[in-house]
């Protein structure tokens, strides 16, 4: 399966400090997505990452990439209760362009 | 830019009963993707169109599911009969070009009792 795997798969840190999630997956890739989803919710688009690109930023959100350890890394910096949410990456295959979402990754950010 | 529309919101049904789902994408984006996201995962694929085609739908078990998109824009995704394991949220997303920046509905989550 081409899904990736987040880890941990539960993160609690308080207001003001920085989240690390992490996503590994399986095979070659083009591209790598990183979506936010609030309970109860559609998920939401943070980042596009492509696998010739090594980091890159949005805001208060970092991302790399280092596709040869097939692995991603999502930093939120100066947290806030707000970005309370599960977190999901997600990757497609170098020859589709289908995306395929890993289990996720459930923050929680403690005012 | 009005958003991908998802109708309905909520809905609960028997099992054995059948359910569709309605979809309306952002105006022009010619990709539409159904996910289903069961409590705790992540959302997997289910179909994807390509304007009025199936690109892919290796994941959609077809004994039961089954979407169309007849005029290359909104598509319903339809259960006959619905299983109790088909409780999920039913995610619908579109996209320019297939596979960047998804934009997702807030999707219809389905109960089977």
């Amino acid at each position: 399966s081409q899904q990736g795997e987040e880890d941990p798969q539960a993160l609690s840190i308080q207001e003001g400090e920085n989240a690390t999630m992490n996503c590994s997956y399986k095979t070659s890739i083009n591209n790598l997505q990183w979506y936010r989803q609030n309970s109860g919710r559609g998920l939401v688009h943070l980042i596009l990452i492509r696998s010739n690109e090594r980091e890159k930023h949005s805001g208060r959100l970092r991302v790399t990439l280092d596709t040869s350890k097939k692995s991603s890394s999502l930093l939120i910096t100066a947290s806030r209760a707000a970005d309370t949410a599960s977190y999901f990456c997600a990757t497609d295959k170098n020859t589709g362009n289908q995306f395929y979402f890993g289990t996720g990754t459930s923050l929680t950010v403690i005012p | 830019e009005a958003g991908v529309a998802q109708s309905p919101r909520y809905k609960i049904i028997e099992k054995r009963q059948s359910v569709a789902f309605w979809c309306n994408p952002i105006s022009g984006h010619a990709t539409l993707y159904w996910y289903q996201q069961i409590l705790g995962q992540g959302p997997k694929l289910l179909i994807q169109f390509q304007n009025n085609g199936v690109v892919d739908d290796s994941q959609l078990p077809k004994d039961r599911f089954s979407a169309e998109r007849l005029k290359g824009v909104d598509s319903t995704l339809k259960i006959q009969p619905a299983k109790l394991e088909d409780s999920a949220v039913y995610l619908c997303a579109s996209s320019l070009e297939g596979g960047y920046g998804y934009t997702f509905g807030s999707g219809t989550r389905l109960t089977v009792v």
